[in-house]
């Protein structure tokens, strides 16, 4: 399954296979990205991270791809699992900033079993 | 080394009342970022404070809202003259470093606030 992150606020997958889950940044200058997966009632948590000089990073079941021409990020999630329910955010920085990040509108992951 | 601690987890105030959110971050992080989450939204931010410092608080409505993060204690995240549509989920970060965030910067399970 695909999303297109603030167009598709939802996605809904099957069990077991590999979820896309895309967003569009706003600032040419941010250097720095991070997705963070939220459960419900409860804060964001991290998930995995990348900075502007990589194309791609891969963590346990995630990869995160980075597209600086057309400002684009997105997270894979493969083999999805019911636990990876949960609204997933895009966040990005400028590190030279003051390091706040700022965060896209966010993505609904429903896994059905 | 607990997490993020915020309190209250759900606050419940009449308009025009104040709200006090406290944030406790992990032992040995001196730097705090406050966000907002309305519902079916993103998180905003609103302020970065430093010990005894106001970093950046850009994000911060220019009135009825104040922060502070003192030498000794929380992180108080403070809303006088509370109306309907300051009803959010409140949330701040700690972290050892300005712009760190990575495994090492955390997120506090958030305030719940209701104004009725």
């Amino acid at each position: 399954g695909e999303s297109v992150g603030l167009h598709l606020p939802t996605l809904s997958v099957q069990e077991g296979d590999n979820s896309i889950i895309n967003c569009a940044y706003s600032n040419s200058a941010s250097d720095y990205f991070i997705w963070y997966k939220q459960e419900s009632g409860k804060g964001p948590q991290f998930i995995i991270d990348i900075r502007s000089n990589m194309d791609k990073r891969q963590g346990q079941r995630v990869t995160v791809l980075l597209n600086k021409t057309v400002k684009h990020l997105s997270l894979q999630i493969a083999a999805t699992q019911p636990g990876d329910s949960a609204v997933y955010f895009c966040a990005e920085n400028i590190m030279s900033n003051t390091g706040k990040l700022i965060f896209g509108q966010g993505t609904t992951l429903q896994v059905k079993p | 080394n607990a997490g993020v601690m915020q309190n209250p987890r759900h606050l419940v105030r009449r308009r025009g009342q104040e709200a006090r959110l406290r944030c406790s971050p992990m032992k040995g992080h001196s730097h705090v970022y406050w966000y907002r989450q309305l519902p079916e939204e993103g998180l905003k931010f609103m302020v970065y404070l430093q010990k005894e410092n106001i970093i950046d608080e850009s994000g911060m409505p220019k009135e009825r809202f104040s922060a502070e993060f003192p030498k000794e204690g929380p992180s108080i995240l403070r809303i006088q003259q509370v109306v309907r549509g300051d009803s959010a989920a409140y949330f701040c970060a700690s972290s050892p470093r300005q712009g760190t965030w990575s495994t090492e910067a955390f997120f506090g399970q958030g305030t719940r606030l209701t104004v009725v």
